[in-house]
């Protein structure tokens, strides 16, 4: 168990919809990331929050969204839901902002575009 | 544009065979990752190389960074079958600010 919680753990869909993910960092950790990971891309970086603040944009696309709430609590929102966004989407988490920070991954949830 | 390479993407060995694993990029990072992905799971760390030319040992595996920071390999001594998984590197690159590129993956089955 890495700290890191994530829900919901599935959630089936159908294309034009909008969803919300949510994710709680481990206890201490400012940094929260949000990662998509698909079969024919791999993992791939979206977004990063510091403290509340966005830190880092990675191939993050305009229908999708995210914020990091005082509590240090984030969420993901995706819109326009496309049948290619079915993927499965982790948060991490960790302590700063360095380049050698140990991240820590949640359980994913894994999102099905119907 | 797929900036880490791993390879291979596949790999079926018996136990107590050694393998080595390779992630190659043209462009330079900061530090580099190993991750170990198991199915249902997120990617778990595995080790932090920082320095060009650093080695570092797990118990049975070890990780190299490259000289030039380009490149890192991951070799696996006497495998075995907890050892299956989806190996990911991921190299952090400073442009501002850091941002974490992952590699495409080799997944590894070591059977009994």
């Amino acid at each position: 168990d890495s700290g890191v919680t994530q829900t919901p753990k599935h959630l089936i869909t159908a294309t034009g919809q909008r969803v919300t993910l949510r994710c709680s960092p481990r206890s201490g950790d400012l940094s929260v990331y949000w990662y998509q990971q698909s079969l024919d891309q791999g993992l791939q970086f979206l977004i990063q929050y510091y403290n509340g603040e966005e830190r880092a944009k990675g191939n993050i696309l305009e229908r999708f969204s995210a914020q990091q709430f005082p509590d240090l609590h984030s969420e993901l929102n995706l819109s326009s839901l496309e049948l290619g966004d079915s993927a499965l989407y982790f948060c991490a988490s960790s302590v700063g902002t360095g380049g050698s920070e140990t991240q820590y991954f949640g359980p994913g949830t894994r999102l099905l575009v119907l | 544009t797929q900036l880490l390479e791993q390879s291979p993407q596949f790999l079926s060995i018996q136990e107590g065979e050694n393998l080595t694993v390779y992630c190659n990029s043209s462009s330079v990072f900061s530090s580099l990752q190993w991750y170990r992905q198991e199915p249902g799971e997120g990617p778990v760390l595995l080790v932090t190389v920082v320095t060009g030319g650093e080695v570092k040992k797990l118990k049975r595996l070890t990780f190299q960074f490259g000289d030039a920071r380009k490149d890192s390999s991951l070799h696996i001594t006497a495998a075995q079958p907890g050892d299956t998984g989806l190996y990911l590197c991921a190299g952090a690159k400073a442009s501002g600010t850091y941002k974490y590129i992952f590699g495409t993956g080799t997944r590894l089955k070591v059977l009994a």
